[in-house]
């Protein structure tokens, strides 16, 4: 399975734009990068997703660079709700779902 | 409320008790799975279900078993379980297997004593 690198934590202000960045060098050309984020005391929510173009929704922004060995989340105006983990999973068609630490997001008022 | 109910939310139970837990979808998906989350460990996949058949079993002790009636309901049955075994059991849907996002439950929080 190829592997995604993400930061342990993060720390960012309200209601200011957050970052959160994901390295995945082994990416496969059939790889698409998924986010999902888990709340407190709930289960995963998925985010977004993308396969090499960048991708808008209302939740998020999806960056993925040119070479597709790296992508970043954006969270355009965090709010105190946002604090979460927040995993990068590679899947290919027809793979499961698999997580890995992924960062875990506070959100400073 | 995500579409895809787990019940009960939390379960305390004896090793030598047998349990079960539920959960229930209506979004029309024809995926299902259990997961563990054991804490400071990432989530893992214990069983996938498609179209009610079971399609993986990732090495999971025979004490879980479950049971997909139907597409919008899976079970986990619970037998002899150990303290290692205390944990948040997720159950998640999907459209199919393919790209598509998965919806996840809150969880069952399982404490064995």
């Amino acid at each position: 399975d190829a592997k995604t690198t993400q930061p342990n934590s993060m720390e960012s202000n309200e209601e200011e734009p957050v970052h959160l960045p994901c390295n995945h060098s082994t990416i496969s050309g059939t790889d698409y990068i998924h986010w999902y984020r888990q709340l407190p005391s709930q289960g995963p929510e998925y985010v977004i997703h993308g396969l090499t173009s960048n991708v808008n929704n209302r939740m998020a922004s999806l960056a993925i660079a040119e070479d597709r060995k790296s992508s970043t989340l954006i969270l355009h105006r965090a709010t105190l709700r946002d604090a979460a983990v927040y995993y990068c999973i590679l899947r290919g068609s027809y793979e499961k779902l698999t997580f890995g630490t992924g960062t875990r997001l506070t959100i400073i008022p | 409320e995500t579409g895809v109910t787990q019940t009960p939310r939390h379960l305390v139970m004896g090793m030598t008790n047998k349990k079960s837990l539920k959960c229930e979808q209506h979004l029309g998906h024809n995926a299902m799975y259990w997961y563990k989350q054991s804490a400071k460990k990432p989530l893992e996949l214990m069983f996938v279900y498609n179209f009610k058949e079971q399609t993986e079993n990732n090495s999971v002790p025979s004490r879980f078993s479950p049971e997909c009636p139907n597409s919008s309901h899976l079970f986990l049955h619970l037998h002899t379980l150990q303290p290692e075994d205390s944990a948040l059991y997720l159950c998640a849907s999907s459209q199919d297997q393919g790209t598509r996002g998965y919806t996840f439950g809150s969880g069952t929080r399982l404490t064995v004593v």
